[in-house]
């Protein structure tokens, strides 16, 4: 049962535009979300998170968005750059007998074309 | 410098072989874990570790073995009786009271 889900595998677009990344959970207990993005044969680094309490938190060129009634989040990138095409993972936290352990969906792979 | 220090890069190993990959943190995180990369699937939990000499089963456990004798370390042993063995492996790593982990470099394990 995939809790943490993003929908679309990849997404291309161009620089200076707006990249849009979306998220869909199913667990209402999560309490708390991330964005990773990671580059082929590294680790993912910490991107941006958000608290269940809040709906929206930003930081520089990205904020994300959290929608707890219809269980979305989104993550936007504005202005995209070349240097942004990596994959971005979404991950939750939470949840009964929360452990710390995060949840991640599938990944979206990013192109952004000079 | 503190991080979380994965070795191997790469790794080759023959079939019916077991494998151990390293971990190593100087950050004083508590907790570790060990997940697995394949294409279209994500990150999954394979084991993790809350204290020195606990640890649990993650969401795919079967084929994998773990041991936490130091806080700093936190080994994956990958059995001959994982079948499909070949991944990217992550280490990382988080203090008790925080969300956020600290990822080492990954793994590249190759079955041969």
């Amino acid at each position: 049962d995939q809790q943490v889900k993003q929908n679309s595998p990849s997404l291309s677009v161009q620089e200076g535009r707006i990249s849009i990344l979306n998220c869909d959970y199913t667990n209402s207990m999560f309490d708390y979300f991330l964005w990773y993005k990671k580059y082929p044969a590294e680790g993912p680094t910490f991107l941006i998170s958000i608290s269940s309490i809040k709906d929206k938190n930003e930081d520089g060129r990205f904020t994300v968005f959290l929608n707890k009634s219809a269980k979305h989040l989104s993550l936007h990138i504005v202005p995209s750059q070349p240097g942004d095409s990596a994959v971005y993972f979404c991950a939750a936290s939470g949840g009964s007998g929360n452990t710390g352990k995060l949840i991640f969906g599938q990944g979206t792979t990013l192109q952004v074309k000079p | 410098d503190g991080g979380i220090t994965q070795s191997p890069k790469y790794l080759f190993r023959k079939e019916g072989q077991n494998v151990t990959l390293s971990c190593e943190q100087n950050l004083n995180h508590d907790a570790m874990y060990w997940y697995r990369q394949d294409p279209g699937q994500g990150l999954r939990l394979i084991y993790y570790s809350q204290i020195v000499n606990d640890f649990q089963k993650g969401d795919i456990a079967e084929g994998y073995s773990v041991s936490r004798e130091k806080k700093e370390s936190f080994p994956l042993t990958v059995t001959s009786a994982q079948k499909n063995p070949t991944a990217f492996y992550l280490c990382a790593s988080k203090p008790v009271f925080n969300y956020g982990y600290t990822f080492g470099s990954g793994t590249r394990l190759t079955v041969v």
